[in-house]
């Protein structure tokens, strides 16, 4: 089935600590994208990516990074620069023309 | 920058009713996508309905279709023979032709009652 895969599903981590978040699609879709949700809000915009080895910044990109070495994945890095990294990550894919973007089924990210 | 506003923060219907689902963007370009998304308790984020904004046309899909006022910026959901697996928070979404952001609202938490 194709589709995009997020993991873990849930991850801790203590405050200073990098954590990397894996997001991985097989739908053949050349954009990807990562965005954040804090409770009671819509989702923001964090990086996305529109071809292999290539990303911009999105709305919210302090303390975050991103790497595209294959159109497969596009994992997201929360540094200890973010200050308020407890959130809700989800990750999506498109095709570059207009499409709407499939949503893989996110990461609860707790920091404390 | 493009905004997009949903005015119902919560909204509830009964099963097998038909509710409505407001949403209003701001912009000043004419060549533009909107998108309805549904959000359940599992958090998974599921493609709704999509719109071009040069389609004249109402967007359809089953249950669920869209009023779509270019002139006054408004894009509506309705969803009609609500069922309970409809509840769900439901986002409004814009998106500017040429570009890959998404600009959502903040979201409406639709309750189906049995």
């Amino acid at each position: 089935d194709g589709g995009i895969t997020q993991s873990p599903k849930y991850l801790f981590r203590k405050e200073g600590q990098n954590v990397t978040l894996s997001c991985e699609q097989n739908l053949n879709h050349d954009a990807m994208y990562w965005y954040r949700q804090d409770p009671g809000q819509g989702l923001r915009l964090i990086y996305y990516s529109q071809i292999v080895n290539d990303f911009q910044k999105g709305d919210i990109a302090e303390g975050y990074s991103v790497s595209r070495e294959k159109k497969e994945s596009f994992p997201l890095t929360v540094t200890s620069a973010q200050k308020n990294p407890t959130a809700f990550y989800l990750c999506a894919s498109s095709v570059t023309s207009g499409t709407g973007q499939y949503f893989g089924p996110g990461t609860r990210l707790t920091v404390t | 920058a493009q905004t997009v506003t949903q005015s119902q923060p919560e909204m509830s219907v009964q099963e097998a009713e038909t509710v409505t689902l407001s949403c209003t963007y701001d912009t000043s370009e004419n060549n533009y996508y909107l998108f309805w998304y549904k959000q359940p308790p599992s958090r998974q984020m599921i493609l709704v309905i999509r719109q071009e904004a040069y389609k004249q046309q109402n967007a359809t899909e089953n249950r669920f279709s869209v009023n779509f006022q270019k002139a006054a910026k408004s894009f509506s959901l309705k969803i009609s023979d609500s069922q309970l697996g409809d509840t769900a928070m439901y986002f409004c979404a814009f998106r500017q032709g040429g570009s890959e952001k998404l600009v959502f609202g903040k979201g409406t938490k639709l309750t189906v009652n049995p």
